[in-house]
């Protein structure tokens, strides 16, 4: 299986602040990334798909880069409501579609 | 509106067996594969296994391979997923969720059942 690794596993930033979350792939992906968001309580909700692609109705501060193995999610100008925890996850080829362990995004 | 509704949260003593329901409705049922995930309190999410609506193959994570069974209504467009033997770790948050296939190399998880609670407590 494909694993996936996020880092940091926590954050705490200010609002305005630009903030990346990395995930490293334990093989190559190409482009076969997705991420996450998911607040306290709720079920995650796509926010990116295909590495770089942003879902419907996520706002454009949101993106995200990368291939192969190493990958990223930016967030320009962070928000209060983007207090959550991020995760990646793999779709490649007929692998399970794991999910990285998450990074929590905390706002000072 | 396409989305899941999942059936609501249950207390099972160790030992026993629980059957999850996600109700699909809004869009064509056979298209999209629905996976299962759950998420153990504090902790991050976990892939459980899939089923394909159309035909109702499976694929489970091997973890769960000798305790967990999806099966599909489709008349009522409804996934089913069974875990037998439960442990105290096996409390989680479980969530059904759409694969939507968006080309040939790319699918995500699109839309997501509410979750339900499963508590595992003697």
């Amino acid at each position: 299986d494909i694993q996936m690794t996020q880092s940091p596993s926590s954050l705490s930033a200010s609002v305005g602040d630009r903030i990346t979350i990395t995930c490293r792939a334990s093989q190559s992906i190409s482009r076969s990334l997705n991420w996450y968001q998911q607040k306290s309580g709720k079920a995650p909700q796509l926010l990116i798909y295909a590495a770089s692609n942003l879902q419907s109705g996520v706002p454009s501060r949101f993106s995200a880069s990368g291939s192969g193995t190493d990958f990223t999610l930016t967030i320009s100008s962070l928000q209060p409501e983007d207090l959550a925890t991020y995760y990646c996850q793999e779709s490649y080829s007929d692998s399970p579609r794991n999910f990285g362990q998450g990074t929590k995004v905390q706002i000072k | 509106q396409e989305q899941l509704v999942q059936s609501g949260a249950e207390v099972k003593k160790p030992g026993a067996s629980v059957k999850v329901s996600c109700k699909a409705s809004g869009y064509t049922f056979s298209r999209h594969y629905i996976y299962w995930v759950r998420q153990a309190p504090g902790q991050g999410l976990e892939w459980m296994g899939r089923i394909n609506p159309s035909g109702g193959s499976t694929r489970y994570a091997q973890k769960f391979q000798d305790r967990v069974t999806m099966t599909r209504d489709t008349s009522t467009s409804t996934v089913y997923m069974e875990v037998r033997s439960l442990r105290s770790e096996d409390t989680a948050v479980y969530y059904c969720a759409r694969d939507r296939r968006i080309s040939l190399t790319v699918d995500a998880f699109d839309i997501w059942g509410q979750g339900t609670t499963i508590t595992v407590s003697s």
